[in-house]
């Protein structure tokens, strides 16, 4: 199936840990994203990789840093996890930069910390 | 700064009935587009819409249509003969480009419940 693919699904995990999720996407898209949603459901743009080069990186604590291997990949390492860090992380992608095309989401991963 | 507001925290409509959900957005910007996304509680972010800002026509996918008014930067969601499957919060997005680079931004969604 072409699709948007995250790994894990669900974390938990206990404060002051490093945890890293995974995202690849068949789709043969160019730009890749990193949304954040927290507990009211507001989704909130972190970073957007095109062809492995960062182009959005929002108001991020440099805990957190994405990595792009290639352009199918874009995966999300997390140091040192805060309480606030729970939230539904959700990747994403899109094609031809520039045309305003939609994204299309991974599943999302629950992170919580505990 | 964009910003993309949908002013009907929670809505609910019964089954076969008609539902608008509402969106307004503030921007500078003359060429832009326009998103509706369905969430169901599987979590999965759903393309419902899509509308280019400088089409004047509204665009449709069978039961979703969007009432787009650029004057007013108004962009709502009609929902014709709703099913229970609609049952999801909906978000409206806003994308510009702007120096090669894009971003969807969201509005805080509306919860809609379709009941039987």
């Amino acid at each position: 199936d072409t699709a948007v693919s995250q790994t894990p699904k669900y974390l938990v995990t206990q404060m002051g840990n490093d945890k890293s999720i995974k995202c690849e996407q068949n789709l043969g898209h160019d730009t890749m994203y990193w949304y954040k949603q927290d507990s009211k459901k507001f989704l909130k743009i972190m970073f957007s990789y095109n062809n492995k080069e960062l182009i959005i990186n929002e108001t991020v604590p440099n805990r957190f840093s994405p990595k792009s291997p290639d352009k199918a990949h874009l995966n999300l390492h997390i140091n040192s996890l805060e309480l606030g860090d729970s939230a539904v992380y959700f990747c994403a992608s899109s094609q031809y930069r520039g045309a305003g095309n939609g994204y299309t989401f991974g599943s999302g991963t629950r992170l919580t910390v505990v | 700064a964009q910003t993309v507001t949908q002013s009907q925290p929670e809505m609910s409509v019964q089954e076969a009935e008609t539902v608008t959900l509402s969106c307004t957005y503030d921007t500078s910007e003359s060429n832009y587009y326009l998103f509706w996304y369905k969430q169901p509680p599987s979590r999965q972010m759903i393309l419902v819409i899509r509308q280019e800002a400088y089409k004047q026509q509204n665009a449709t996918e069978n039961r979703f249509s969007v009432n787009f008014q650029k004057a007013a930067k108004s962009f709502s969601l009609k929902i014709s003969d709703s099913q229970l499957g609609d049952t999801a919060m909906y978000f409206c997005a806003f994308m510009t480009i702007q120096g090669g680079s894009e971003k969807l931004v969201f509005g805080k969604g509306t919860k809609l419940t379709v009941n039987p």
